[in-house]
């Protein structure tokens, strides 16, 4: 069974599109996240959601836009795509941050984005 | 601020060598440390933590103290198989709820 699953694990799209990366946890964890890891695997935070509710927003482009429809999905829709969009991006979920075991992250497999 | 400093990649070794990949950190308070693995077109998966100083985490052979006096976690496993290819990542969380700050990832390479 998967744990945290991404759509789609590739995506190739023209700049100025727009375009959406859907995510999906089945651990009953309360918390996603989103990263982008750039070309030379650098991994940076870019949103986190706790049932929910927005709980750390990094100095994304807000070209990009988290939407959680309930604590088990936390999706990602980037608008007008620019070559420098070009990374893969990981979701990752966690138990609440609160309690134990909280700090550990499961991660998804990742889609690479591709913009020409 | 935080931060999470690795060395540089990529590291090439031959099987069954003996592995050490440095890991320093700065942070406030007393942070949480993580080795997180990253195989060939895959997620990150946890390797191994520690949440406190003098704390060993240890999982598949892999290894890591938690030193408080140096500011370090680095990674060793006695011998290394060629399966261990992958990009190995330190991270920091500073506190309870707070954020998951990488190093810049450690490419891995072992040959036959």
């Amino acid at each position: 069974d998967t744990a945290v699953s991404q759509t789609p694990k590739y995506l190739v799209t023209q700049m100025g599109n727009d375009k959406s990366i859907k995510c999906e946890q089945n651990l009953g964890h309360d918390t996603m996240y989103w990263y982008k890891q750039d070309s030379k695997k650098f991994l940076k935070i870019m949103f986190s959601y706790n049932n929910k509710e927005l709980i750390i927003n990094e100095t994304v482009p807000n070209r990009f836009s988290p939407k959680s429809p309930d604590k088990a999905h936390l999706n990602l829709h980037i608008n007008s795509l620019e070559l420098g969009d070009s990374a893969v991006y990981f979701c990752a979920s966690s138990q609440d941050p609160g309690l134990a075991g909280g700090d550990a992250r499961i991660f998804g497999p990742g889609t690479r984005l591709t913009v020409l | 601020g935080n931060s999470v400093t690795q060395m540089e990649g990529p590291v090439t070794l031959s099987e069954e060598a003996f592995l050490t990949i440095n890991c320093t950190y700065t942070a406030t308070g007393y942070p949480s440390l993580f080795w997180y693995v990253q195989y060939p077109g895959e997620g990150l998966q946890l390797l191994l933590k520690a949440t406190k100083a003098d704390d060993k985490g240890s999982n598949k052979g892999f290894e890591a103290t938690y030193r408080k006096e140096t500011t370090s976690f680095h990674l060793e496993k006695g011998s290394v198989q060629v399966s261990d290819s992958a990009v190995y990542f330190c991270a920091l969380m500073s506190n309870q709820g707070g954020k998951l700050i990488f190093g810049q990832g450690t490419e891995l390479s072992v040959k036959p």
